[in-house]
């Protein structure tokens, strides 16, 4: 089955830098690269999505990259406010259904 | 749209009692979640169906959790009896699954937080 890997744990930037995520998975038939925010408290929501027939997408402040040959896919968050505290999940899919596995979450702390 | 629709909300109840969480999908989903959440296991899939039939339950941790889907706009997770260990955070999720390669975006509910004593 699929495992995914969160890298770092905990990451603390400076509001106004930027902040990356990383991520690496096991089964090469993933298709579906997604990322969840949890605001503490509160429940996981979509931030961004990436699919294997692209290699990045953006959204305003927010990007992911894709790359297949290595395993991994990466968030970047630029211009980190401190409205972007938060716990970040990545998942990846199991080829063929519709199941996510998710990685262990990284700890966001922007510091104003 | 309500999103998904969890309850309740909290749970606090005495170890040995029964205790049952209720989730409403989002209407046109087909494919509903169970997950818990603990700052040890992170986010753990316990369960999940495709047009109300479980598919994989290879994740629910023991013969006192069950689960069922009677229609397409409610499910409910039940412990019995309960343990202080499953005190944890409960999300149901729902999408859609046109069974395609490859998945629709998972919706979460709000959860429910159970602390059993």
């Amino acid at each position: 089955g699929e495992n995914v890997e969160q890298h770092p744990s905990t990451l603390s930037v400076q509001e106004g830098d930027s902040a990356v995520i990383k991520c690496t998975y096991s089964d090469s038939a993933s298709n579906y690269f997604p990322w969840y925010k949890q605001e503490l408290g509160k429940r996981p929501q979509l931030i961004i999505d990436i699919r294997s027939n692209v290699g990045e997408k953006k959204d305003q402040r927010i990007a992911v990259t894709l790359n297949k040959t290595a395993k991994h896919f990466s968030l970047h968050i630029t211009e980190t406010q401190p409205e972007d505290s938060a716990v970040y999940f990545c998942a990846a899919d199991y080829y063929g259904n519709n199941r996510l596995a998710f990685g262990k979450g990284n700890q966001v702390v922007v510091i104003p | 749209d309500a999103g998904v629709i969890q309850s309740p909300r909290h749970e606090v109840t005495e170890m040995g009692q029964e205790v049952t969480l209720r989730c409403k999908p989002i209407s046109g989903h087909n494919s509903l979640f169970w997950y818990r959440q603990t700052m040890m296991r992170g986010l753990e899939l316990l369960i999940y169906f495709n047009n109300n039939v479980p598919i994989d339950d290879s994740g629910m941790p023991e013969d006192r959790f069950s689960a069922k889907m009677p229609n397409a706009s409610f499910s409910t997770l039940k412990i019995q009896p309960s343990e202080p260990r499953d005190s944890a955070v409960y999300f149901c999720a729902s999408s859609f699954w046109s069974g395609g390669s490859t998945p629709d975006t998972q919706y979460f509910g709000p959860g429910t937080r159970l602390t059993v004593l």
